[in-house]
């Protein structure tokens, strides 16, 4: 099982550029999950999905759109790219009955310039 | 979700016992304390969780207070490879059900 998995790992944006962070998990989750890390910070929740078609915001969700394409994809979209979105992206899975118990992908590392 | 409150940093030698102290002072009835650690650049990774008892698994136990307003979090023979971010959350389910809120956490380094 390779678990969580995202792409890419590395991307360097100029700003207003857009582009899609991947996700897809293979351990049969219902509830998917975007954080951001900022340096020195905790995570904060941008979406989830509870389910295969539904996604809610979280608690920074401006500037961010999300896909659940299937049950095991999870995507998250920047339109216009910011400086301010300069972070580590996070996307986690869970089983619906265990939401507290959520695994963590490796991260993409994103620099917008 | 309960604001928990930790300490910025912890030292522990290898081989001793590590233990991360939380406090969760306006813990509601409802809410459960769960913890996770994060290795460096690593995505966070579930240790364990606890309501009002003791909880012990392969990786850690759980002390919660009686009155419910701290726990610790043990690992029992820190390793090198237990130098990481713990964080502790306070989480109920409800309307906010999956929607964890990450801290700062406590930054534990384990030294030889």
């Amino acid at each position: 099982n390779a678990g969580v998995t995202q792409t890419p790992k590395f991307q360097v944006l100029k700003t207003g550029q857009s582009m899609t962070l991947q996700c897809a998990q293979d351990m049969n989750h219902n509830s998917m999950y975007w954080y951001r890390q900022d340096p020195g910070m905790g995570l904060r929740l941008i979406y989830y999905s509870a389910s295969e078609g539904t996604t809610d915001k979280g608690e920074v969700p401006n500037g961010y759109n999300v896909s659940r394409l299937n049950k095991r994809e999870f995507s998250l979209r920047l339109e216009s790219a910011a400086p301010s979105q300069t972070s580590v992206y996070f996307c986690a899975s869970s089983d619906m009955a265990r939401t507290y118990e959520q695994y963590f992908g490796p991260g993409t590392r994103l620099t917008v310039t | 979700d309960a604001k928990t409150t930790q300490p910025p940093s912890m030292d522990c030698a290898e081989g001793r016992a590590a233990n991360l102290p939380c406090n969760h002072s306006t813990i509601s009835g409802n809410e459960y304390v769960y913890w996770y650690r994060q290795i460096h650049s690593q995505g966070p990774q579930y240790i364990i969780h606890g309501l009002k008892n003791n909880e012990t698994n392969e990786m850690a136990s759980l002390i919660i207070t009686e009155d419910r307003k701290s726990s610790t979090l043990i690992l029992p023979h820190a390793t090198l490879r237990d130098t990481a971010v713990y964080y502790c959350i306070a989480h109920a389910g409800g309307t906010s059900y999956g929607k964890l809120t990450f801290g700062q956490g406590t930054i534990l380094t384990v030294h030889p």
